[in-house]
């Protein structure tokens, strides 16, 4: 069974703090994701990488990075938090290849104060 | 990039009834089509999906159709049950990416 594991469910941070949410997938997938999900706005693509230390920009990258130095990890940083970055965060991972299916985490809750 | 634009926003039916939720995508190349749904604080999960040579595919309860010269696919639930109630994502991936563009889902509500 893929497991992909986001280390925190539920934060709370203070306006212009550095935050870090960690994504581990267990099952030797090429390609992760890090999605934003908001109400009425469906999941949006932040970033994704399809190999060790290799990065690519999604559609909402500003105010974001990422690492990825691990094959099975991949790290969202938000280097000084915003109110406007409140949300959930989803991890996902899936084998490259048309039609592999993207397994995701089960998101976690940011909140900035 | 790949735009999908996803309706209606929310459905409401009777238990047993059908429901269908409607998706378009802007790329002409994307290739693989895959519907996700997502219970109450869970996480999402795929529920079925589609490449883009095929016009049909069914699952027990759950079909996808696709028309690519419409640029439109759609999920089809029958009989639906109160444990179908969740939001529901359609999803595209465009023939040069790695990612998924999501529609900005529905929210489905069966009614006993």
């Amino acid at each position: 069974d893929v497991k992909v594991t986001q280390s925190s469910r539920y934060l709370v941070k203070r306006t212009g703090e550095k935050v870090f949410l960690e994504c581990v997938q267990d099952m030797d997938h090429e390609n992760m994701f890090w999605y934003r999900q908001d109400p009425g706005l469906g999941l949006r693509l932040i970033y994704f990488s399809y190999d060790v230390k290799m990065k690519e920009k999604g559609d909402i990258p500003e105010g974001y990075s990422v690492s990825r130095e691990k094959k099975e990890r991949f790290s969202l940083i938000l280097e000084s938090a915003s109110t406007n970055q409140t949300s959930m965060y989803l991890c996902a991972s899936n084998l490259g290849g048309v039609g592999n299916t993207i397994y995701f985490g089960e998101g976690s809750w940011l909140t900035v104060v | 990039g790949e735009n999908v634009e996803q309706h209606p926003s929310t459905l409401s039916v009777q238990e047993g009834d059908s429901a269908v939720i409607k998706c378009t995508y802007s790329d002409s190349a994307s290739n693989y089509f895959p519907w996700y749904k997502q219970e109450l604080g869970k996480r999402p999960q795929l529920i079925i999906d589609i490449r883009s040579n095929v016009g049909e595919k069914k699952d027990q309860r759950i079909a996808v159709t696709l028309n690519k010269t419409a640029k439109h696919f759609s999920l089809h639930i029958t009989e639906t049950q109160p444990e179908d109630s969740a939001v529901y994502f359609c999803a595209a991936r465009p023939h040069s990416g790695y990612a998924l563009n999501f529609g900005k889902g529905t929210s489905l509500l069966v009614t006993p």
